[in-house]
């Protein structure tokens, strides 16, 4: 069936230093969208991607979409304790018809001050 | 506060007993999800209604079942609970379907316990 896969699981860093985390599809899919999760909260949405090859900024994070439109990533520059959480990225399952979300099983970021 | 109503917070309860989990969605939204969070499992989608009819199953089991009212609250239901079903259970609400379903609006969750 249908996968989304994120990659790293966890990632520690430290505060000021870059943050990194890749979602890659099995399927092509018609948008990816990403989440973050702080401990204890639930996911908040924060970006919808559609676009192949799109690059989407919000302060300091950057969001891009692959040209073949199966993977994605989410790139935060210097961070903050303010980061933490885990973030997910999801697509759309049985090809975006429904409009149910198959989720990533997420990269959990801690950022050490 | 998101929008998206869910209760209750927290339920304890015994090995195959039956509870029933509460969400209302943000006002205009249509669509109901269904998650369940375990630990270190990402999310899992059970169940999607759009407009008081059921849309998708996904990983639900057949001891799980789920409806969404006239008035557009949803409720699930799990029955025979079993130590396993032990999990964070979101439910997440969006305006419309399919392509133009936009991001979804996540409740706080219902923290199931079965002891």
């Amino acid at each position: 069936g249908q996968q989304v896969m994120q990659i790293p699981q966890y990632q520690h860093v430290q505060e000021g230093e870059d943050f990194t985390t890749y979602c890659n599809s099995s399927t092509t899919l018609s948008n990816i969208q990403w989440y973050k999760q702080r401990p204890g909260g639930h996911p908040v949405f924060l970006i919808q991607l559609v676009k192949s090859g799109e690059v989407k900024k919000q302060k300091r994070l950057t969001f891009q979409f692959g040209e073949a439109k199966k993977n994605s990533s989410l790139h935060i520059t210097a961070t903050q304790t303010t980061d933490v959480g885990t973030y997910f990225c999801a697509g759309p399952n049985y090809g975006g018809s429904q409009g149910n979300l198959i989720f990533g099983k997420g990269t959990k970021l801690s950022v050490k001050p | 506060d998101s929008g998206v109503t869910q209760t209750p917070k927290h339920l304890i309860t015994a090995t195959g007993q039956r509870v029933t989990l509460r969400c209302s969605p943000r006002s205009g939204d249509l669509s109901v999800y269904w998650y369940q969070q375990s630990l270190d499992q990402g999310l899992q989608f059970l169940i999607q209604y759009y407009n008081g009819e059921e849309r998708a199953k996904g990983n639900i089991l057949e001891r799980f079942s789920a409806q969404q009212f006239p008035d557009l609250h949803s409720e699930l239901n799990l029955s025979s609970l079993e130590l396993g079903d032990s999990a964070l259970y979101f439910c997440a609400s969006s305006q419309s379907t399919g392509a133009r379903m936009g991001g979804y609006t996540f409740g706080s969750g219902t923290r199931l316990t079965v002891v």
